[in-house]
């Protein structure tokens, strides 16, 4: 079955260090891949997409490539903040299943100052 | 923006009793919404798909009898935690996919953070 892996966290920088957050998933045909960011306390938030192979999503510094040859859709940021800190979570949307998003264990990122 | 709200952001409530919990799309239709749950430090587990005017789909393991799912309009999902005890105390969080535009994206609420004593 489609399934999404994440690295695992936490992961923890220095202010303006660079960030990967790995993520590769699993699925048929061509879903639509996601990163949604969620701070404590609060729900989640779409961060970027992507929806199809080589596709670049890209947002507040943020940006990931949808790498079909790899099945990767690695999360990148040149230079983090201390209000990046928070959980990242990569998703995949394939249409085979109704729609719904199949999302990854979550990776925390903390950033200190 | 697509803007989901959820109401209430937090409920304490006595173990026995039922929670209502409302999840409104503010600013655009979505004729499909989910129920998560996610426990600390935990990725979501998808509870249900909602569509409006039409019985909810649960996922496996989800008890749809504790687990009430009302979708009456194109901007209001309710989901109601009936007789709650202390293992349903967890962070529920729903989404909304927008009618027409970005049909593939969720957009997600703040949560509810329930909490059974």
């Amino acid at each position: 079955g489609n399934s999404v892996t994440q690295m695992e966290g936490p992961v923890t920088l220095s202010e303006e260090a660079f960030l990967t957050i790995n993520c590769t998933y699993t699925a048929t045909g061509y879903p639509s891949l996601f990163w949604y960011v969620q701070y404590p306390g609060e729900g989640l938030q779409l961060l970027l997409k992507a929806t199809k192979a080589d596709d670049k999503g890209s947002n507040k510094g943020f940006e990931a490539t949808y790498r079909k040859e790899t099945t990767s859709f690695h999360l990148e940021k040149g230079s983090v903040q201390v209000s990046d800190s928070a959980v990242y979570f990569c998703a995949l949307r394939s249409y085979n299943q109704g729609g719904k998003l199949i999302f990854g264990q979550g990776t925390e990122l903390s950033v200190k100052p | 923006g697509a803007v989901v709200s959820q109401h209430p952001s937090r409920v304490i409530c006595k173990s026995g009793t039922s929670v209502k919990i409302e999840c409104r799309s503010l600013d655009f239709q979505a004729t499909t919404m989910f129920w998560y749950r996610q426990f600390p430090k935990q990725s979501l587990m998808l509870m249900a798909t909602s569509n409006e005017g039409s019985k909810a789909t649960y996922e496996q393991g989800v008890e749809k009898d504790k687990f009430l799912i009302n979708h009456a309009s194109l901007t209001l999902s309710t989901l109601t935690v009936t007789s709650a005890h202390p293992e349903d105390s967890s962070f529920y969080i729903c989404s909304a996919l927008q009618l027409w535009r970005e049909a593939d994206t969720q957009y997600f609420g703040p949560g509810t953070r329930l909490t059974v004593l």
